[in-house]
């Protein structure tokens, strides 16, 4: 069963229409919560970490927030710059490695 | 945020040779680096984890004896794919964390690996 699942798999925004990306998460215990940024034969690009519900952040048009559940990746008003796979990682208090959902691939057309 | 260089870029091999690929955090000391493996739209799957000074740690169903992690540096893991055959061909990531558990973990620009 995976630990960590991301939906949709795959979105297609219109520039300037916001959107936000899911993830869902089951650990006994949550150390961190990553969300990256990865462009295509590219390694992944650090975004946030997300460490206790309630905890947001934010950059640029970008916002994450938490629950004890899931985390959302909330994208106001997207440029085409931001088209690039969104990946969601978990740690757990018990490791020291993240583990990956398979990421959601966003598009944003002009 | 920290740098974490990988290398080579990409890298064609004939099928039972070895190719070995390195990472460096440029500006930060890691005392642990991991090696993740992808596939075409795939998420990140890891691999192992590499501690300076003492033997990787291997994820269940990885090769040890094929691939080989040396960490022999704080600065300094790599990656050795021995005879590698075209199934190995894949994009290897390694990954630095700097400071303490659970604070930001940042990637190298990958591997693409092509077995011929």
């Amino acid at each position: 069963e995976d630990q960590v699942t991301q939906s949709p798999e795959a979105l297609r925004l219109q520039e300037g229409e916001s959107s936000s990306l899911n993830c869902s998460y089951t650990v006994s215990g949550l150390r961190g919560l990553f969300w990256y940024r990865q462009d295509p034969g590219k390694g992944p690009e650090f975004l946030f970490t997300l460490y206790s519900a309630g905890e947001e952040k934010e950059k640029e048009r970008l916002k994450a927030t938490l629950t004890k559940k899931e985390s959302f990746l909330h994208i106001t008003a997207p440029k085409p710059e931001d088209s690039a796979t969104y990946l969601c990682a978990v740690q757990e208090n018990s490791g020291y490695a993240l583990n990956f959902g398979k990421g959601t691939s966003l598009l944003v057309t002009p | 945020g920290a740098v974490v260089s990988q290398h080579p870029s990409w890298v064609i091999c004939k099928s039972g040779t070895s190719v070995k690929i390195e990472c460096r955090s440029l500006d930060f000391q890691a005392t642990t680096m991991f090696w993740y493996r992808q596939f075409p739209k795939q998420s990140l799957m890891l691999m192992a984890t590499s501690n300076e000074g003492s033997k990787a740690t291997y994820e269940q169903g990885v090769e040890k004896d094929k691939f080989l992690i040396n960490h022999a540096s704080l600065t300094l893991s790599t990656l050795t794919v021995t005879s590698a055959h075209p199934e190995d061909s894949s994009f290897y990531i390694c990954s630095a964390r700097q400071g303490e558990l659970g604070t930001e973990a940042f990637f190298g620009q990958g591997t693409r690996l092509t077995v011929v």
